[in-house]
C-alpha cells in the first residue's frame, strides 16, 4: 500500500548515460514534483506537474526531461549524465489545493562515476 | 539565495530530554511546515503552521512562529531513540504563485537510548 513510490531506488552508472527514474503515487494527488537532494542534505525542488501541466520548472539543466503520461506518474529522464549529477531524488505528490502538505518518495539514489 | 535556514546543523542528546530545533527564513510566508527524514528515506510531514499562528502542538511536537523575526521552533519534547533522523523547515512564500516549498539545510537529530 505504498503511497509514493520510485524505481529503481539505486542507479549506479558511467558518464554520458541517459537515465529514467520512474514514480508513481497511488493518493489520488493531482500535483507531483521532483526534487534533488545534493550531498548537503539540501534539498531543492526541480519539477512540478499538476494534472500532467507543467508548473513549476526550477533552472534546470535542459538534460533532465521530466515526463508524466498520466496524473499518477511523473517520471524523469536525465541524458547525457554528469558527475555533479549525483545525488538522490525525490517524487513527491500532494493536492492541488494542498499544496503544501507534501507526500515524499523514498528517494532514488543516483551515482554518475 | 531564498534557502531557509536551521540551527543547530547537528544535535545529541539522550532519550528523555527535549529537543529544540530553529529555523529561519528569508520572505513573507503563507505557511511553514515541518518535515521528518529518516536515514535513507523521503521526508515525512509533521505539522503545518499558518503564518496567522504562533503556536501549534501535536502529540509530542510543538511548533512556533514568529512572522517578525521570520523564524520557527520545533520543541520534542521526551525524545525516543526513535526520534533520531533529520528535520527540515520548508516555507511556503507569498511571493510565489506557484506550489513550491523552500526548504532549510537540516537539523540532524540524534538521540541515545
Amino acid at each position: 500500500d505504498t503511497a509514493v513510490s520510485q524505481t529503481p531506488k539505486y542507479l549506479v552508472t558511467q558518464m554520458g548515460n541517459d537515465k529514467s527514474i520512474k514514480c508513481e503515487q497511488n493518493l489520488g494527488h493531482d500535483t507531483m514534483y521532483w526534487y534533488k537532494q545534493d550531498s548537503k542534505k539540501f534539498l531543492k525542488i526541480m519539477f512540478s506537474y499538476n494534472n500532467k501541466e507543467l508548473i513549476i520548472n526550477e533552472t534546470v539543466p535542459n538534460r533532465f526531461s521530466p515526463k508524466s503520461p498520466d496524473k499518477a506518474h511523473l517520471n524523469l529522464h536525465i541524458n547525457s549524465l554528469e558527475l555533479g549529477d549525483s545525488a538522490v531524488y525525490f517524487c513527491a505528490s500532494s493536492q492541488r489545493n494542498r499544496p503544501y502538505e507534501q507526500y515524499f518518495g523514498p528517494g532514488t539514489r543516483l551515482t554518475v562515476t | 539565495s531564498q534557502q531557509g535556514e536551521e540551527d543547530p546543523q547537528a544535535l545529541s542528546i539522550q532519550e528523555g530530554e527535549n529537543a529544540t530545533m530553529n529555523c529561519s527564513y528569508k520572505t513573507s510566508i503563507n505557511n511553514l511546515q515541518w518535515y521528518r527524514q529518516n536515514s535513507g528515506r523521503g521526508l515525512v510531514h509533521l505539522i503545518l503552521i499558518r503564518s496567522n499562528e504562533r503556536e501549534k502542538h501535536s502529540g509530542r511536537l510543538r511548533v512556533t512562529l514568529d512572522t517578525s523575526k521570520k523564524s520557527s521552533s520545533l520543541l520534542i519534547t521526551a525524545s525516543r531513540a526513535a526520534d533520531t533522523a533529520s528535520y527540515f523547515c520548508a516555507t511556503d512564500p507569498l511571493s510565489y504563485n506557484t506550489d513550491k516549498l523552500i526548504f532549510g539545510t537540516g537539523t540532524r537529530l540524534q538521540v541515545f537510548p
